[in-house]
């Protein structure tokens, strides 16, 4: 069974700084899709950003950014320029391509951000 | 994005009874929608996955008398909590999908059940 670890339960960045999550996950599978989920204290799971296992190019969204290593089974999530509002639970997440129900989160890494 | 509505968002009910909570998809047609519990500080637990007219697809460990789960359209499902209990208590979010959406998966804000 597809497993995904995020190593850091909490995290902190000064405003305006760069963060790094980190995310492992473990699959026999070639194709699949990787996510990260920003939920901040109102518990409304939103989409940060969604990467497709077989595009090589990294996705990006605006200050958000992932690092994608396939061989590694690696997806880290970086916040540039980090503002207040990004403060919250970020949940990496593993979808298999084949079997719809099949979406893995991780144990969430709370994110504070300091003025 | 899609919007996914969830009603209600707060409920508490007295031990025994039963709870539904809904879930919409406003803007798009949901092949499949899914029903998660959250306890404080944990991660999104699956709980079933359910598309549209057919029976949901429960997880082990999740019983499916206690937690019903209908999905009479592509853009309506319900989660009925039955005979409900202190340990229910919890947060449940839904998820739909659109099957073009390329499975992006859009969550509901999440019910909070409180059963006294």
């Amino acid at each position: 069974a597809q497993t995904v670890t995020q190593s850091q339960p909490e995290m902190s960045v000064q405003e305006a700084e760069t963060v790094t999550l980190s995310c492992t996950y473990d699959t026999s599978e070639s194709d699949y899709y990787l996510f990260w989920y920003k939920q901040p204290p109102s518990r409304q799971m939103i989409l940060v950003i969604r990467q497709e296992a077989y595009k090589q190019q990294n996705a990006t969204e605006n200050r958000f950014s992932v690092n994608f290593q396939k061989a590694a089974k690696s997806f880290s999530l970086k916040i540039s320029d980090s503002q207040l509002g990004d403060a919250a639970m970020y949940f990496c997440a593993y979808r298999s391509a084949l079997i719809n129900n099949d979406m893995r989160f991780g144990a969430g890494t709370r994110l504070t951000v300091k003025p | 994005g899609a919007v996914v509505s969830q009603h209600p968002s707060w409920v508490i009910c007295k031990s025994g009874t039963s709870v539904k909570i809904e879930c919409r998809s406003l803007d798009f047609q949901a092949t499949t929608m899914f029903w998660y519990r959250q306890f404080p500080k944990q991660s999104l637990m699956l709980m079933a996955t359910s598309n549209e007219g057919s029976k949901a697809t429960y997880e082990q460990g999740v019983e499916k008398d206690k937690f019903l789960i209908n999905h009479a359209s592509l853009t309506l499902s319900t989660l009925t909590v039955t005979s409900a209990h202190p340990e229910d208590s919890s947060f449940y979010i839904c998820s739909a999908m659109e099957e073009l959406a390329k499975n992006i998966q859009y969550f509901g804000a999440g019910t909070r059940l409180s059963v006294l």
